[in-house]
């Protein structure tokens, strides 16, 4: 069983439009809690990370943390062409744990 | 700062070849990642170090697996024998702040066996 599981997509918007990224994961311990995103041929890049239950907001993006149900989102509104990018869910159990990724395609 | 250096960005070589891959962290980071990217699997953790001591390589692959951090600065990753099925993106990435910090990644050694 993965230890957080991302749905692949793609996910397709249109420009302008909100794009919802959810990932859910195994262990009720876990602490930490990262949205990456990476380019295609390029490293991940980190957005945002949330420590506590509730909403985190910076800029565009919003982290949604949900311990209870082992949940983690990524809100981005507004998007832009150039949010076009697979969007990396990382949870820490001691260690970074990544899930697969979803793809996210922004159309003008 | 000039971020995590990995060397070299492409590597291609024939199957049963040492490989050696190179990373310099960011100066000040103690702890140091290897990861390696592929479609099927993901981003998948190799090995950390904090000090320059191994913590944890429960994700190495096999014995043909190791890596070595001789100081602060430096860490490399070899593969001996090298197969096909070890190509792949290896990402080397560190942290000042301990593992369930946020990860400064290099721009990843694209490995190509053949």
């Amino acid at each position: 069983q993965k230890e957080v599981e991302q749905n692949s997509g793609p996910l397709s918007v249109p420009e302008g439009a909100i794009a919802s990224l959810n990932c859910t994961y195994s262990d009720r311990g876990s602490q930490s809690f990262f949205w990456y995103r990476q380019y295609s041929g390029k490293s991940p890049e980190l957005i945002m990370f949330i420590y506590s239950n509730g909403d985190k907001e910076d800029g565009r993006f919003t982290a949604q943390l949900n311990k209870a149900s082992q949940y983690v989102s990524l809100l981005i509104r507004d998007s832009q062409p150039s949010d076009s990018a697979t969007y990396l869910c990382a949870v820490s159990y001691g260690k970074l744990t990544f899930g697969q990724g979803t793809i996210l395609t922004v159309h003008p | 700062d000039a971020g995590v250096i990995q060397s070299p960005r492409h590597e291609v070589t024939e199957m049963g070849q040492e490989v050696t891959l190179r990373c310099k962290p960011i100066s000040g980071h103690d702890y140091l990642f290897w990861y390696r990217q592929t479609m099927m699997r993901g981003l998948e953790l190799l090995i950390y170090f904090n000090n320059n001591v191994p913590i944890d390589d429960s994700g190495m692959p096999e014995d043909r697996f190791s890596a070595k951090m001789p100081n602060a600065s430096f860490s490399n990753l070899k593969i001996q024998p090298s197969e096909p099925r070890d190509s792949a993106v290896y990402f080397c990435a560190s942290t000042a702040t301990g593992v369930g910090s946020p990860l400064h990644f290099g721009n990843g050694t694209r490995l190509t066996v053949t």
